[in-house]
């Protein structure tokens, strides 16, 4: 996990406020992704990027924007949060020089948002 | 798109004993398949892979899982279950194309000593 870091570890935020939840990578990866864990559900991705010019939508992209400031760092924002968007949020890399994709995972973020 | 189900919440075991839990997915194309655990307030990890080859893969910690084309499966496997073994396991799969992986709702494996 220590390859793979995000700030901050824990969030309590208010409706509406807007948050960034930051996300450093120092496995060399192109391929970052941003995901949300909430129980019963696994985990649902958000949105994921190739390379710095490369962001695709995931599976539950509204209410969430990203930027892809460098290779190594990956950012999630909450324009204006909303309490459904309480959940722990993963950020995962990987590499597309191997053969085989499994992801790497930072330790987690949970937000909360009242 | 691609998914996974994983029919049971919760599976118990006495230690030192056999261990299964399930994982059903569906895929256009040959599926990579995978296994994470996740361990409380840690973030995934990976478990093993099937991408092609043997049927049966062998991973981390004493795990296994058997890729089943036929009935679209890949169970996770421990011939003898450890306390330490209690977490939480996704199963995931991604098509061949790689652009995004499924994980499916996890199970909560708790061995009893």
């Amino acid at each position: 996990d220590a390859d793979v870091t995000q700030t901050p570890r824990n969030r309590i935020t208010k409706t509406g406020k807007r948050i960034m939840l930051e996300c450093s990578q120092t496995k060399g990866h192109d391929r970052m992704y941003w995901y949300r864990q909430d129980p019963g559900l696994g985990l649902r991705l958000i949105y994921y990027s190739f390379d710095v010019k490369d962001i695709n939508k995931g599976e539950i992209s509204d209410g969430y924007s990203v930027s892809r400031q460098a290779q190594a760092k990956f950012s999630l924002s909450l324009e204006s949060a909303i309490p459904n968007q309480t959940a722990l949020y993963f950020c995962a890399t990987s590499d597309p020089g191997g053969s085989s994709y499994e992801q790497y995972f930072g330790p987690g973020t949970r937000l909360t948002v009242t | 798109a691609q998914s996974v189900a994983q029919p049971e919440d919760q599976v118990n075991v006495a230690e030192g004993n056999p261990l299964t839990v399930k994982c059903t997915y569906s895929v256009s194309g040959n599926p990579y398949l995978f296994w994470y655990v996740q361990y409380p307030n840690r973030g995934l990890q990976f478990l093993l892979k099937y991408i092609t080859g043997d049927n049966l893969v062998k991973g981390s910690y004493g795990f296994e899982a058997e890729f089943n084309k036929s009935q679209t499966s890949f169970h996770l496997k421990k011939p003898s279950a450890l306390v330490s073994d209690s977490a939480l396991y996704f199963c995931a799969v991604r098509d061949m194309e790689g652009n995004d992986m499924r994980f499916g709702a996890g199970t909560r494996l708790t061995v009893k000593p």
